[in-house]
């Protein structure tokens, strides 16, 4: 079975700092792998997917991912924090075994920005 | 733009009351999906629809039901809202036709429902 675990529950940057969220996960398939972002009561936006092609995925807002399978995990980058970048990330994996795209969320990291 | 939207934002109920939370699609996606989000937790699923096919999930209780009388349209109903059914309501779509588990869910901006 799939899971996710997100090492940090809250991380705090300074802005213009670098951003780590740290993410591994556990799959017995090649998994596909994303990044939400979710901001104070709005809906979940995706930052970036990755699905067995480069393993080192660019998405939006300057954030990179890189898939290490040595490793299990999928860590979220950014060279400079903003202040728009405070927000609730989540890594997730996809469940293989569902009808339709069951996604497994891990349980989230909170990011603080602070000027 | 092509998009996933939720109606109403904010929605305030009745403890017992039905209500039904609405989620529209102009992606002509196949699958729409909603999920409950509790604060400060992830986001969990209750129910998918592929197509017509409609999948439970196997924890979501009885009080949740879901209608899709068409492509672009799907409704979540709770028939007798608790106050543990309070939370944020999120619906997702995905195209459906990408290999299995490389779909991306596209989500709305939520329904926050308040059970008084």
């Amino acid at each position: 079975a799939q899971s996710v675990t997100q090492l940090d529950s809250h991380v705090s940057v300074s802005e213009g700092t670098p951003v780590l969220l740290r993410c591994n996960y556990s799959s017995s398939y090649s998994p596909s792998l994303f990044w939400y972002v979710q901001h104070p009561n709005k809906g979940l936006q995706l930052l970036l997917k990755y699905t067995s092609a480069a393993t080192l995925v660019k998405g939006i807002n300057g954030f990179e991912a890189e898939f290490k399978k040595s490793e299990t995990s999928f860590h979220l980058t950014k060279p400079s924090a903003h202040m728009s970048d405070a927000a609730e990330y989540f890594c997730v994996v996809s469940d293989l075994n569902q009808a339709g795209t069951a996604l497994i969320f891990g349980k989230g990291t909170t990011l603080s920005v602070s000027s | 733009d092509a998009m996933v939207i939720q109606n109403p934002r904010y929605q305030v109920t009745q403890f017992g009351k039905p209500v039904t939370l609405s989620c529209s699609q102009t992606l002509n996606h196949n699958v729409m999906y909603w999920y409950q989000q509790k604060s400060s937790q992830a986001p969990k699923l209750l129910f998918h629809y592929y197509d017509k096919d409609f999948n439970n999930e196997a924890d979501t209780p009885d009080n949740f039901q879901s209608r899709r009388p068409n492509t672009s349209f799907c409704f979540l109903d709770i028939r007798s809202p608790g106050l543990g059914d309070a939370a944020m309501y999120l619906c997702a779509t995905s195209r459906g036709s990408s290999g299995r588990g490389t779909d991306t869910q596209y989500f709305g901006p939520g329904t926050r429902l308040t059970v008084l």
